[in-house]
């Protein structure tokens, strides 16, 4: 079975400065969909950022960027020019490309709670 | 276009009840699925609908079942409610759920379980 792990439970920003949140994850799969979602206090969960595990290049979205590294199993999120409404919980998830045969849920690490501080 | 809405937001249930959760996802997905979300477990999956079909299903007791309607709208229910079955349970719908797809998640319903 798949599985992400999310290490760091915690952590905090200064406001306008870089943070990068650390994933890793498990799996025997070639081919597969990483996820960075973000979930506000009492907000809905909202998708920050996706990679496809065949794309050699980092997917960047404005602020967003992530490093992914394949061979390590690791799926970093940084982020940059921190604001304040970054503040969230943000989860790492992990989706299997073969949807027809493994099922498409999405595999959730623990969250990390990002506080981003004036 | 609207979200994806869940009612009721908030509940409370008392041990051996039962409880109905309703899901109405955003227009032309036809895509559902159930997550609980605990602070000791996480997000885990609960199951998957499509087309009013169960498409796939996560492993949690037979006390949690679900089922989708015509216009894909989707309710889970949970029978015999345990105090650990306080949770926020989301829901999150997509046009027809393939791994490309992009997941569009609800608010949650916070279920309290006394």
């Amino acid at each position: 079975a798949q599985t992400v792990t999310q290490s760091q439970p915690e952590m905090s920003v200064q406001e306008a400065e870089t943070v990068t949140l650390s994933c890793t994850y498990d799996t025997s799969e070639s081919d597969y969909y990483l996820f960075w979602y973000k979930q506000p206090p009492s907000r809905q969960m909202i998708l920050v950022i996706r990679q496809e595990a065949y794309k050699q290049q980092n997917a960047t979205e404005n602020r967003f960027s992530v490093n992914f590294q394949k061979a390590a199993k690791s799926f970093s999120l940084k982020i940059s020019d921190s604001q304040l409404g970054d503040a969230a919980m943000y989860f790492c998830a992990y989706r299997s490309a073969f949807s027809d045969r493994t099922g498409n849920q999405f595999y959730f690490g623990t969250g990390t709670s990002l506080t981003v501080i004036p | 276009k609207a979200g994806v809405t869940q009612t009721p937001r908030y509940l409370i249930k008392t041990r051996g009840q039962q409880v109905t959760l309703s899901c109405s996802p955003i227009s032309g997905h036809r895509s559902v699925s159930w997550y609980q979300q605990t602070p000791g477990q996480g997000l885990q999956f609960l199951f998957e609908y499509f087309s009013e079909t169960q498409r796939n299903k996560g492993n949690f007791p037979g006390r949690f079942s679900g089922r989708q309607f015509s216009n894909s709208r989707s309710e889970m229910n949970v029978s015999t409610l345990e105090l650990g079955d306080s949770a926020l349970y989301l829901c999150a719908s997509s046009v027809d759920g393939t791994s490309t797809d992009t997941q569009y998640f609800g608010p949650g319903t916070r279920l309290t379980v006394l």
